[in-house]
């Protein structure tokens, strides 16, 4: 069955560098991926999303990256603050399956002050 | 303008009691979608409604789960004769119509089972 999963459970980082959060796929039909943001107690957060047309999509301060040749993506979060800590997920969609998405595992980003 | 709405937050319920969890669709959003949520783990599809039809069932069990997203009120997410195993959290999602993709979530209910 199709999957996505994430590399790392936990991320440390130090307030004011880079965050980079993996996210690996199974299904080559999937066409459509969306990063989310879980803090403590509350229901995940739309991030950004981007569309396997693209290889690239940048937001605020968030940038994901697209590789379909391997089936990875990833979350990019510049300067990262301490209210950037929570759990992300990475989640996919296929265009033939009613909108359904698959999500990953999560990782865990810690910022340390 | 309200997001996604779930109520109740928190519900407990003992073993072979029925719970019934409650989505409102953020307004003008005619699809709605359940998934739940076990600790340490990530979000696992359950159904997914438009008004008064279920689109895909795939995800649910066979028994004792079901999902109504009546033409008038919110959804309703009913599980029967709970299990200690039900315990989790559950999500709903709502999106435009045409606009699958872009779920956007309620804040969840935390359903325990004693």
């Amino acid at each position: 069955g199709e999957s996505v999963g994430l590399h790392l459970p936990t991320l440390s980082v130090q307030e004011g560098d880079n965050s980079i959060i993996n996210c690996a796929y199974s299904n080559s039909a999937s066409d459509y991926f969306i990063w989310y943001k879980q803090e403590s107690g509350k229901g995940p957060q739309f991030i950004i999303d981007i569309r396997s047309n693209m290889d690239k999509r940048q937001g605020q301060r968030v940038t994901v990256l697209l590789n379909k040749t391997v089936k990875h993506l990833s979350l990019q979060i510049a300067a990262t603050q301490p209210g950037d800590s929570a759990v992300y997920f990475c989640a996919g969609s296929s265009s033939g399956n009613t909108g359904k998405l698959i999500f990953g595992q999560g990782t865990t980003l810690q910022v340390k002050p | 303008n309200a997001g996604v709405m779930q109520n109740p937050r928190h519900l407990v319920r003992r073993r072979g009691q029925e719970a019934r969890l409650r989505c409102s669709p953020m307004k003008g959003h005619s699809h709605v979608y359940w998934y739940r949520q076990l600790p340490e783990e990530g979000l696992k599809f359950m159904v997914y409604l438009q008004k008064e039809n279920i689109i895909d069932e795939s995800g649910m069990p066979k028994e004792r789960f079901s999902a109504e997203f009546p033409k008038e009120g919110p959804s309703i997410l009913r599980i029967q004769q709970v299990v200690r195993g039900d315990s989790a959290a559950y999500f709903c999602a709502s999106s435009l119509a045409g606009s699958s993709y872009e779920q956007y979530f309620g804040p969840g209910t935390r359903l325990t089972v004693t």
